[in-house]
């Protein structure tokens, strides 16, 4: 099946520590998507990438680090400097040409304990 | 940035009833979106409309780009068209599109 994999569906975080959130799609998209949604709220931008070796910061990208070494691959870190990532998190694909249309994958819940 | 306006911002209906939520956007937008995240937070794309009418079963949306807005028509409601309802677009060569606050909608049965 094509799509977008973000693993694991639930994440706990302690204090002090780095997580690390997966996202793997199969769609052949050159651009993906880090978004954060807290209870009740919209999408908020974390970091972005169009292309492989490349990204960029987006709206809220203080406490998070990514990287984009494989097209199909754009990993997210929650850092230790994150001091409220209690959230949902969602990656996105996109595609691009005639049609630029953006796909999401199911999500990861990250609480801390 | 643009601003996107969804309204209404909540909707309560009974199952059966028919219902219209809209979008407007302070500047023209291409690639304009319609996604129905579900209770367990997966987005689902429902249309890819910059511009016109398109339908899928008791789904149908229509974008007036001339007038900024897009409105998502849901027919004879379902439990299980409960969620929230987004919209997204962006401008010009922006790769970064811009979502509204969400629809959130309940349908009981």
């Amino acid at each position: 099946d094509g799509g977008i994999t973000q693993s694991p569906k639930y994440l706990f975080r302690k204090e002090g520590q780095n997580v690390t959130l997966s996202c793997e799609q199969n769609l052949n998209h050159d651009a993906m998507y880090w978004y954060r949604q807290d209870p009740g709220q919209g999408l908020r931008l974390i970091y972005y990438s169009q292309i492989v070796n490349d990204f960029q910061k987006g709206d809220i990208a203080e406490g998070y680090s990514v990287s984009r070494e494989k097209k199909e691959s754009f990993p997210l870190t929650v850092t230790s400097a994150q001091k409220n990532p209690t959230a949902f998190y969602l990656c996105a694909s996109r595609s691009t040409g005639r049609r630029d249309i953006q796909y999401f994958g199911a999500g990861t819940r990250l609480s801390v304990l | 940035g643009i601003q996107v306006e969804q309204s209404p911002p909540d909707l309560i209906l009974q199952e059966g009833a028919n219902s219209t939520l809209r979008c407007n956007f302070s500047d023209s937008v291409n690639n304009l979106q319609w996604f129905h995240q579900n209770p367990w937070g997966q987005l689902i794309n429902l249309f890819y409309i910059p511009s016109g009418t398109k339908q899928n079963g008791r789904l149908s949306a229509t974008t007036v780009a001339t007038e900024r807005y897009s409105l998502l028509y849901i027919s004879s409601s379902q439990t299980t068209d409960s969620g929230v309802y987004f919209c997204a677009g962006n401008t010009g060569g922006s790769y970064i599109p811009t979502f509204g606050r969400g629809t959130s909608l309940i349908v009981h049965p």
